[in-house]
């Protein structure tokens, strides 16, 4: 299994600024993703980081708006750009054990913009 | 387009019912399938998880199954508890998807004492 920690595990914040999410592993991963649950809503892949290259971005989102960072195989950072209040949602990040296939989420990161 | 829904969205039962939650797709081409838990703001407990080969999973009280051809999985839960309270989540990855999951919007389960 793995055990992942985000920072922080909630934040308000104000419309214009930005928000940088940290997630830390326990054991090293090749692959981290960060997901997004809007209110009311299902989980959303926003992007893969895989370490030593840049990070793959689903569609609908882009690096501007939630550049990643992975400069190692336990920690990754993902910020939330020109926050609008759209953005108030659930942040998770994830990774994939290869040993199982299992993947395992953090606590989240619970954003509100005003 | 991989498509995942689960029914029904909310179920209310009391203690010490047996009960099954559904979990269907649309792309029978999955590489496997997971059921998630999750607790009011929280993050994801990952309760059993499925490869494309396998027919079912067992964890205590909890039976997972997969029929891929048909697109369906269920979660069995026996004599649930109040404790089993919960939202639960089942979400399918793909081949050649690099890890993505993909998830169905959950059911929303109460145990009534």
């Amino acid at each position: 299994s793995a055990v992942i920690s985000q920072k922080p595990s909630r934040d308000i914040c104000q419309r214009g600024t930005s928000l940088t999410i940290q997630c830390q592993v326990d054991s090293q991963v090749t692959m981290m993703f960060w997901y997004r649950q809007q209110p009311g809503q299902s989980l959303t892949l926003i992007a893969t980081a895989n370490q030593g290259s840049e990070a793959t971005y689903e569609s609908g989102f882009v690096i501007d708006k939630f550049p990643i960072s992975r400069p190692n195989l336990t920690f990754s950072t993902l910020t939330v750009s020109n926050m609008s209040p759209e953005d108030s949602s659930i942040y998770l990040c994830s990774v994939a054990v290869s040993s199982t296939d299992t993947q395992y989420f953090g606590p989240g990161t619970r954003l509100t913009v005003l | 387009k991989q498509e995942v829904t689960q029914i029904p969205a909310a179920l209310s039962v009391p203690e010490g019912e047996n009960l099954v939650l559904n979990c269907s797709f649309t792309d029978s081409a999955i590489y496997n399938l997971q059921w998630f838990r999750q607790d009011p703001g929280k993050g994801l407990t990952s309760l059993l998880l499925i490869q494309s080969s396998q027919r079912e999973q067992t964890s205590g009280r909890l039976n997972a199954s997969l029929d891929k051809s048909s697109g369906r999985s269920t979660l069995y839960i026996a004599a649930s508890q109040p404790g089993d309270s919960a939202t639960y989540l089942c979400a399918v990855r793909q081949y050649n998807q690099g890890g993505k999951l993909i998830f169905g919007q959950g059911t929303e389960l109460s145990v009534k004492p």
